[in-house]
């Protein structure tokens, strides 16, 4: 079975700093990955996702991710964060089985953009 | 537009009263489930549906019944409600199960159960 962790629960950054935000997957067979968006009082948007080709995606509002097979990873980034930004992120990653698509989902980064 | 709509998006209930939570997507999309969301647990999967009459259990299906009579219909039903299934509700469809799994998600449902 597959399982996603998301490192950091919390994230705190200045408006213009760096966001990186980590995502590690697990999976036995090839994955599709994905990170979500989610304001406050709605629904998850999703940001990027990567299927095949090449492994840098990018998403909507900057932010771009790696996939790394070697590190298992998936980490989200954005090279300067702004206020808007401030939501939190799920990473999620889904695995082609016998019952269809199964969509697995870390437990979340709240991400907070200080002045 | 293209959407996954949920009602009600607030709901204030007592223990044992019967509930239904409705989902409907514009999208043709064959694929539908149920997520759940806790503080610190992220999206937990409820039930799903691959196509109309066929649905199973996510991995914390206690305590919910679903139902797909319609393609673009997906009702989640609390026969008996209890506190711990306050929590934060999201429907979500796909365009297959076959592809990427993709989710479209509503915009929730808050539930809490005195």
């Amino acid at each position: 079975a597959q399982s996603v962790t998301q490192l950091g629960s919390h994230v705190s950054v200045s408006e213009g700093a760096l966001v990186l935000l980590r995502c590690n997957y697990s999976s036995s067979v090839p994955p599709y990955l994905f990170w979500y968006v989610q304001y406050p009082n709605q629904g998850l948007q999703l940001l990027l996702k990567y299927t095949t080709g090449a492994t840098l995606v990018k998403g909507i509002n900057g932010f771009e991710a790696e996939f790394k097979k070697s590190e298992t990873s998936f980490h989200l980034t954005k090279p300067s964060a702004h206020m808007s930004d401030a939501a939190e992120y799920f990473c999620a990653v889904s695995v082609l089985t016998g019952g269809g698509n199964k969509l697995t989902f870390g437990t979340g980064t709240q991400l907070k953009v200080e002045l | 537009e293209a959407q996954v709509t949920q009602n009600p998006r607030y709901l204030i209930t007592v223990t044992g009263k019967k509930l239904t939570v409705t989902c409907s997507q514009n999208m043709n999309h064959e694929y539908m489930s149920w997520y759940r969301q806790d503080p610190g647990l992220g999206l937990r999967q409820i039930y799903y549906s691959m196509n109309v009459e066929v649905t199973d259990k996510g991995d914390v299906p206690e305590g919910y019944k679903v139902s797909r009579k319609e393609k673009r219909n997906f009702p989640l039903i609390l026969e008996s409600p209890s506190p711990n299934q306050t929590s934060l509700y999201f429907c979500a469809s796909s365009p297959g199960t076959r592809k990427t799994g993709e989710l479209f998600f509503g915009e929730g449902s808050r539930l809490t159960v005195l």
